[in-house]
């Protein structure tokens, strides 16, 4: 079975520029979720999304990150503009349903200068 | 509110040593709790859930209720247990988010 796929692995912009990461979660898992790991913290959730809908996004910072799943497949995360507390990992991860399974991805490094 | 506390940012110990890396936990209903490794240059996999009660790589934990505790253990650690630990917990309905606590980095020295 594929696990989930995210790119970049490694991004460095400058502070008030754009970034996007991108999904893509394993076939068949209707859930879908970006974490957020600051260094020396444990991940945190940003954004859950059911099929192509939003369960919970109480703790994206909506003023700057964007994200979106179209079809209920791939999903994208944005940040615009990036500040330098933002340099943090963003992991992706799915599961079925039931949120049994749950599989992360190798995650995308941040690096805001 | 959820909240998983993790003690000790770093844990180093002995091969052959036993091991116990702390996790307690604050929820108000029935959560399902579970122990994440991390090793070097690998993506978070899962090590063990409190529901099923097995043992995995020789760890295990017991969840505790009374304490709110859910302490990973091993009685013989390893050099290849060295990683980063993180215990999670998983509050009920339908809602699957994961709150992670810091995490404790485990040295296994030969």
């Amino acid at each position: 079975e594929a696990g989930v796929a995210q790119s970049p692995r490694y991004k460095i912009i400058e502070k008030r520029q754009s970034v996007a990461f991108w999904c893509n979660p394993i076939s068949g898992h209707a859930t879908l979720y970006w974490y957020q790991q600051i260094l020396g913290q444990g991940p945190k959730l940003l954004i859950q999304f059911q099929n192509n809908g939003v369960v919970d996004d109480s703790q994206l910072p909506k003023d700057r990150f964007s994200a979106e799943r179209l079809k209920g497949v791939d999903s994208t995360l944005k940040i615009q503009p990036a500040k330098l507390e933002d340099s943090a990992v963003y992991l992706c991860a799915s599961s079925p349903r039931t949120g049994r399974g749950y599989t992360f991805g190798s995650g995308t490094r941040l690096t805001v200068v | 509110a959820q909240r998983v506390t993790q003690p000790e940012k770093l844990l180093s110990v002995f091969k052959g040593a036993p091991v116990e890396l702390k996790c307690n936990y604050s929820y108000s209903g029935s959560p399902e709790l579970f122990w994440y490794v991390q090793y070097s240059r690998q993506r978070l996999q899962l090590l063990l859930r409190h529901i099923s009660r097995e043992s995995i790589k020789g760890f295990t934990a017991d969840l505790n209720k009374g304490e709110t505790s859910f302490h990973l253990k091993k009685p013989f650690a390893q050099e290849e247990d060295s990683a980063m630990y993180y215990c999670a917990l998983m509050g009920g309905g339908s809602n699957y988010k994961l709150t992670f606590g810091k995490g404790t980095l485990l040295t296994v020295n030969p």
